[in-house]
C-alpha cells in the first residue's frame, strides 16, 4: 500500500541552526501539507502546498519556515534558524484531491537543544 | 471557527471490554469528522470519517463512530478491545473535508489491560 515517508525519524539540532525535514508524498498525490505537534499539545496545521506554491498557511508558519518541492518527489520543510520552541513532531501529509482525507507520514521528531 | 474536545487524555480498558473514546466538536458549518489512530513510531492512520449521509460510520479494525448533531458529538466505539488497539486516538474536524482545514483534538491514549 502506498504511504507517505518522512526522514529522518528523529533529528537533534542546536538552537540557531537550519534544519530540513524531508517527506516523500504518495506518488499521484497533488496536495501536500505539514503539521506539527508540540509534546502534550494538539496537532496543528502549518502549511499546504499545491502546484509548486503555498496555498494556505497558519500564523505559526512565519518567515523562519519555508517549503519546497525540489525534484518532483520530495517535499521539504526548512526551518531557517531553529528555536527551542520548534521542538515538536512534524507530520507530512498528502492528498490526491483537495477535499479528500489526508494520508500522513510517521513523523519526524525534532529536538532543538 | 471550529474546535474539537476529546474528553480523557488517557483511557484504560480490559481486553474484551467496550472501548468508548469521546469527541465533541464545534463548527459553524456542517462538519466533516475524522478519527485517526497513531501507533508507536508510526504516522497518523485514518480509522473512519463522516462526511454526509448515514450517521453511523464503520471503520477499520472493528471501530465505529456515530455522528450526533444534537449533541455535537462523534464518539468512537469498539465492542471488544484487543491488545493491539493500544495507541493514541485523535478526533479531527474539517469544514470541507480538506486536509488544509483539519483541526485536531488533543488525543486520547488508549491502554488495553490483559
Amino acid at each position: 500500500e502506498p504511504e507517505v515517508t518522512q526522514t529522518p525519524s528523529h533529528q537533534v539540532t542546536q538552537m540557531g541552526q537550519e534544519v530540513i525535514l524531508r517527506c516523500v508524498p504518495i506518488s499521484n498525490h497533488l496536495y501536500f501539507y505539514w503539521y506539527r505537534q508540540i509534546l502534550g499539545q494538539k496537532v496543528e496545521f502549518l502549511v499546504s502546498f499545491y502546484n509548486n506554491e503555498i496555498s494556505e498557511k497558519s500564523e505559526i508558519f512565519d518567515d523562519q519556515f519555508s517549503v519546497e518541492r525540489p525534484d518532483g518527489s520530495n517535499f521539504t520543510l526548512k526551518i531557517r534558524s531553529t528555536k527551542l520552541e520548534d521542538s515538536a513532531m512534524y507530520f507530512c501529509a498528502s492528498t490526491p484531491l483537495v477535499n479528500t482525507e489526508a494520508f500522513f507520514g510517521q513523523g519526524t521528531r525534532l529536538t532543538v537543544v | 471557527a471550529q474546535s474539537v474536545t476529546q474528553l480523557g487524555s488517557h483511557v484504560s480498558v480490559s481486553e474484551g471490554a467496550l472501548v468508548l473514546l469521546r469527541c465533541n466538536y464545534s463548527s459553524s458549518v456542517p462538519p466533516y469528522l475524522f478519527w485517526y489512530v497513531q501507533y508507536p513510531n508510526q504516522g497518523l492512520q485514518l480509522l473512519l470519517k463522516y462526511t454526509t449521509g448515514a450517521t453511523l460510520v464503520k471503520g477499520i479494525n472493528g471501530f465505529e463512530a456515530e455522528f450526533k448533531k444534537s449533541e455535537t458529538s462523534f464518539h468512537l466505539t469498539k465492542p471488544s478491545a484487543h491488545m493491539s488497539d493500544a495507541a493514541e486516538y485523535f478526533c479531527a474536524v474539517s469544514s470541507s473535508g480538506s486536509a488544509r482545514q483539519l483541526t485536531f483534538g488533543s488525543g486520547t491514549q488508549l491502554t488495553v489491560l490483559p
